[in-house]
């Protein structure tokens, strides 16, 4: 079945570095990569559609400046976390799919920001 | 926008009891997923439903789409030790490929 691979699964840096997130879809194309991030005990939110070739699309109140997103082919899509803050400690979770399949997430990353 | 509510919020059972949770949504939904996520894990699909009234089982796990097509359950029958998590809800968003979420039910199962 689908896979997709997120790399690192933890990331420990200091405030002010940035930090970036791999996430590959290991047997199938994706066009489409979706970045999720969840606080503990909440449910994912959606903070941007990775696009294939063209610019990333971001829910509102997702600073793009700050989480760039770059889908370079059609099996992996980056999300640099930059200049980090402590407020940016989170789980971030990829998820992609296949033209005719549900979403298959990633392991997540779990970034703690000292 | 797409609301989707989720309960309960957690649950506390014994081993071997069955489990029983629900989602339903402000809006009509075509597909209906249900995923379960373990601790530092990112979520996995458990069932997913595709028709209004389908009734879907994996294993231990069932699962329907609602008639309305505006809700969806998901049982867990004889529960283990292993069941514990957060299960989600899901059902497709404002556009392709997007899924909005129910809040999760945290299940925590005492052998």
């Amino acid at each position: 079945g689908a896979v997709v691979s997120q790399h690192p699964s933890r990331v420990i840096c200091k405030s002010g570095t940035s930090v970036k997130i791999e996430c590959r879809s290991l047997d199938f194309q994706a066009t489409t990569m979706f970045w999720y991030r969840q606080f503990p005990k909440q449910s994912l939110m959606l903070m941007a559609t990775s696009n294939e070739g063209s610019k990333a699309t971001y829910e509102q109140g997702v600073e793009k400046d700050k989480f760039l997103i770059n889908h370079a082919s059609l099996t992996l899509s980056t999300l640099t976390v930059t200049s980090a803050h402590p407020e940016d400690s989170s789980f971030y979770i990829c998820s992609a799919r296949s033209a005719n399949s549900p979403l298959h997430f990633g392991n997540g990353t779990r970034l703690t920001v000292t | 926008g797409q609301q989707l509510n989720q309960s309960p919020q957690s649950m506390f059972i014994q081993e071997g009891e069955d489990v029983s949770m629900n989602c339903t949504s402000s809006s009509i939904f075509n597909t209906w997923l249900w995923y379960k996520q373990d601790p530092g894990e990112g979520p996995v699909l458990l069932i997913a439903l595709y028709k209004a009234g389908e009734l879907t089982s994996n294993g231990r796990l069932t699962a329907q789409f609602g008639i309305t097509r505006k809700d969806s359950f998901l049982n867990i029958s004889a529960s283990i030790p292993s069941d514990v998590g957060i299960y989600f809800c899901a059902g497709p968003g404002t556009s392709y490929g997007k899924l909005t979420f129910g809040q999760g039910t945290i299940l925590t199962v005492h052998p």
